[in-house]
């Protein structure tokens, strides 16, 4: 069976850092493409970046620079790091299998960022 | 950055509804479009890849349509559990944009 779980969400304030891991089981983290998506309270689905299974990595705009996804074979773990966290950075975070289109999901985590 | 518009953003319907939303690309995409759907408090779903491709377990009565710039989702006759918020995405281009989201509510 096919699982996603988040977990590293929580309170920071700007400029500070979080650090998200997705634990994968039923496929293997290193050889899929693998998203976050995050999810503002109230707002909609903005996707936010993607690391392919060749190790090519992408970013939105808005976290370049400041976010880095990367991945633990051993683990079988996807990994996002925050730093430079912004208030507009508040929302669930997901973590996703696929680029193309996104089969799987996790539960997601809430990242709140406030003084 | 492709923007993608769904319109309506708010859908009323009835169970038995037939439902249709509709998704506009700012630019052509071919045939890389995606239907999500997301109930409160729980992560997206997908239900339609690749314009027409149903994914696994989903029933027949979503279906997915168009290439281009225009893009449709039909529910053929709603039922109580498709209440929810819809989303398109587009993959051909990066970033991966979402539509802004259509909610199908009671009537």
């Amino acid at each position: 069976e096919v699982q996603l779980v988040e977990s590293g969400g929580g309170l920071a304030q700007p400029g500070g850092s979080l650090r998200l891991s997705c634990a994968v089981s039923g496929f293997t983290v290193s050889a899929n493409s693998m998203s976050w998506v995050r999810q503002a309270p109230g707002k909609g689905l903005e996707w936010v970046s993607v690391t392919y299974s060749g190790g090519n990595t992408n970013y939105a705009d808005s976290v370049k620079g400041r976010f880095t996804i990367s991945g633990d074979n051993s683990k079988n773990t996807l990994y996002f790091q925050m730093n430079s966290l912004r208030v507009e950075d508040t929302a669930v975070y997901y973590c996703a299998r696929g680029d193309q289109w996104l089969v799987d999901w996790g539960q997601g985590t809430l990242v709140t960022v406030s003084s | 950055d492709i923007q993608m518009t769904q319109s309506p953003s708010t859908l009323s319907a009835s169970v038995g509804d037939r439902v249709t939303i509709t998704c506009r690309a700012g630019q052509r995409i071919t045939s890389y479009l995606n239907w999500y759907q997301q109930k409160p408090g729980k992560a997206p779903k997908l239900l339609i890849y690749a314009a027409t491709n149903y994914q696994s377990g989903v029933p027949s009565r979503f279906s997915g349509s168009g290439s281009g710039t225009d893009f449709t989702l039909t529910i053929s006759s709603l039922q109580p559990e498709d209440f929810a918020t819809y989303y398109c995405q587009q993959t051909y281009g990066s970033p991966r944009t979402f539509g802004q989201g259509t909610k199908v509510e009671v009537k």
